[in-house]
C-alpha cells in the first residue's frame, strides 16, 4: 500500500464551482498536513496546513482533517481558472522521532477549471 | 526576502560530468532539503541537514552528495551524472518550530 493517495485525476470543474481534493494516509502517527499547489513548470507552494480534526478554512480553501479514517481533503469553494494547478497533499510525522520534519508527498491531483 | 533561492536554473550535462546545484535561504530556517521531482514519481526526498553541521540521506540518495555549508546554504553535488539523474531538483528550507516547508524555484537538469 502507498503511504500516500489522492484523488486520480485529472479532475475537471467548471468555473464557480467546489473542486473536491482527497488524500488518503497509511502512518497512523502523522501529524501535519498539507496541501501545496503547484503550477505547471514552477515549484511547490504551501497554501494549507492541517494539525487537527476538523475543518480549516481560509478565503476560498477549505483543508478537513480525520485522523481517525486518515484521510485530509481541500476543497476549494468558487472554482477559478486561475485555480487550474497540481495540488499536492503531504504529511509529517510527530516530533520527537528521527523523521520528524521530513515530508511524504502523495503523486498530485492535476485540476482544470473551466470557463 | 527572497526565501529560497537556488542556481541555476537550467542545467545540460553528459554523463559522466559532474556539477553543483547550489541551494540559499534567507529566513533564518534550521532544516534543510533535497527532492527530486519526476513524472509518475512525485517528489522524493535525496538528502536533508536537520540543522547546521548535519546530514542524513533521504529516499533517493545514490549518486548525489551533499554539504551544508552554513545556516543559509545547502548544495547537492552529482560526482559522476547519468541519464537517470535527469530531473527537476527542488531545495526547500523548514523553521524548527513548524513542519512547513518552503520550496526554491528549482533546477531543470538534463543528462545526456
Amino acid at each position: 500500500q502507498k503511504e500516500v493517495e489522492q484523488n486520480s485525476g485529472p479532475l475537471s470543474v467548471p468555473e464557480g464551482a467546489i473542486a473536491s481534493l482527497n488524500c488518503t494516509y497509511s502512518d497512523r502517527v502523522s501529524q501535519s498536513f498539507f496541501w501545496y499547489r503547484q503550477y505547471s513548470g514552477k515549484s511547490p507552494e504551501l497554501i494549507m496546513s492541517i494539525y487537527s480534526n476538523g475543518d480549516k478554512e481560509d478565503g476560498r480553501f477549505t483543508a478537513q482533517l480525520n485522523k481517525a479514517s486518515q484521510y485530509v481533503s481541500l476543497l476549494i469553494r468558487d472554482s477559478q481558472p486561475s485555480d487550474s494547478a497540481t495540488y499536492l497533499c503531504a504529511f509529517s510525522p510527530p516530533a520527537g522521532g528521527t523523521s520528524y520534519g521530513k515530508l511524504t508527498f502523495g503523486q498530485g491531483t492535476i485540476l482544470t477549471v473551466h470557463p | 526576502n527572497a526565501g529560497v533561492t537556488q542556481t541555476p536554473k537550467f542545467q545540460v550535462l553528459k554523463t559522466g560530468q559532474s556539477m553543483t546545484l547550489q541551494c540559499a535561504q534567507d529566513m533564518n530556517h534550521n532544516s534543510m532539503y533535497w527532492y527530486r521531482q519526476d513524472p509518475g514519481m512525485g517528489l522524493r526526498l535525496i538528502y536533508y541537514s536537520a540543522s547546521e553541521g548535519t546530514t542524513d540521506k533521504g529516499e533517493v540518495p545514490n549518486g548525489y552528495n551533499v554539504s551544508r555549508l552554513n545556516k543559509r546554504e545547502f548544495s547537492l553535488r552529482l560526482e559522476s551524472a547519468a541519464p537517470s539523474q535527469t530531473s527537476v531538483y527542488f531545495c526547500a528550507s523548514r523553521q524548527s518550530s513548524y513542519n512547513e516547508q518552503f520550496f526554491g524555484p528549482g533546477t531543470r537538469l538534463t543528462v545526456l
